[in-house]
């Protein structure tokens, strides 16, 4: 069974600094991983995916996340955080054939 | 429309009664999916539609909910005899699966509120 954990529910940052957001998933194939994004009363739209290749791949608005194996890990980055990118961030995985299983999401702040 | 289209946005319903929610997903996209979002939580996958038929329905909580997609576009999801712990919002999503797995386009969901 695949799975998904998130860690920390709020990340607070001020707006310039780096932002961080945990992900490690659980799978007993080679995982698509996906990031996810969703702004007030918004859907959720993709923010970035890894599939196969390279590790650290780039997604909108700056952001980024690197596929690290033997950590099981796949964090979310970037490196000035804008206001406009308060939201509520969601980590998913998928065994390749579709379904997609999410986290519990991270709500960020970004303070002035 | 360019985007998933989800309606009613808002139900309000009482304990026992029969309530359907609407997708309408992108035109063209051959993979449809339904989940369900409770307050403080992650998108939980109910159900997935490749065409027609139910690829996927392991995550339909029981017997009382139900989904088709008879035409291969249009989804309606359907909740019998409702409780009040299926209040949440419902998200639908279509994805075109052969071209980009994963990438799925989310419509804005359908809250529903059993009082």
């Amino acid at each position: 069974a695949q799975s998904v954990t998130q860690l920390g529910s709020h990340v607070s940052v001020s707006e310039g600094a780096l932002v961080l957001l945990r992900c490690n998933y659980s799978s007993s194939v080679p995982p698509y991983l996906f990031w996810y994004v969703q702004y007030p009363n918004q859907g959720l739209q993709l923010l970035l995916k890894y599939t196969t290749g390279a590790t650290l791949v780039k997604g909108i608005n700056g952001f980024e996340a690197e596929f690290k194996k033997s950590e099981t890990s796949f964090h979310l980055t970037k490196p000035s955080a804008h206001m406009s990118d308060a939201a509520e961030y969601f980590c998913a995985v998928s065994d390749q054939a579709d379904k997609l299983i999410f986290g519990t999401g991270t709500r960020l702040q970004v303070f002035p | 429309g360019a985007g998933v289209s989800q309606t009613p946005s808002n139900k309000v319903t009482e304990k026992g009664k029969y309530v359907e929610l609407r997708c309408d997903p992108i035109s063209g996209h051959t993979a449809l999916y339904w989940y369900r979002q409770s307050l403080g939580q992650g998108p939980e996958f109910l159900i997935y539609f490749q065409g027609t038929g139910a690829a996927d329905d392991s995550g339909l909580p029981n017997d009382r909910f139900f989904a088709v997609r008879p035409e291969g576009s249009v989804s309606t999801l359907k909740i019998q005899r409702t409780e009040r712990g299926d209040s949440a919002v419902y998200l639908c999503a279509s994805s075109d699966s052969g071209r980009a797995p994963g990438e799925l386009f989310f419509g804005e969901g359908s809250r529903l509120t059993v009082l």
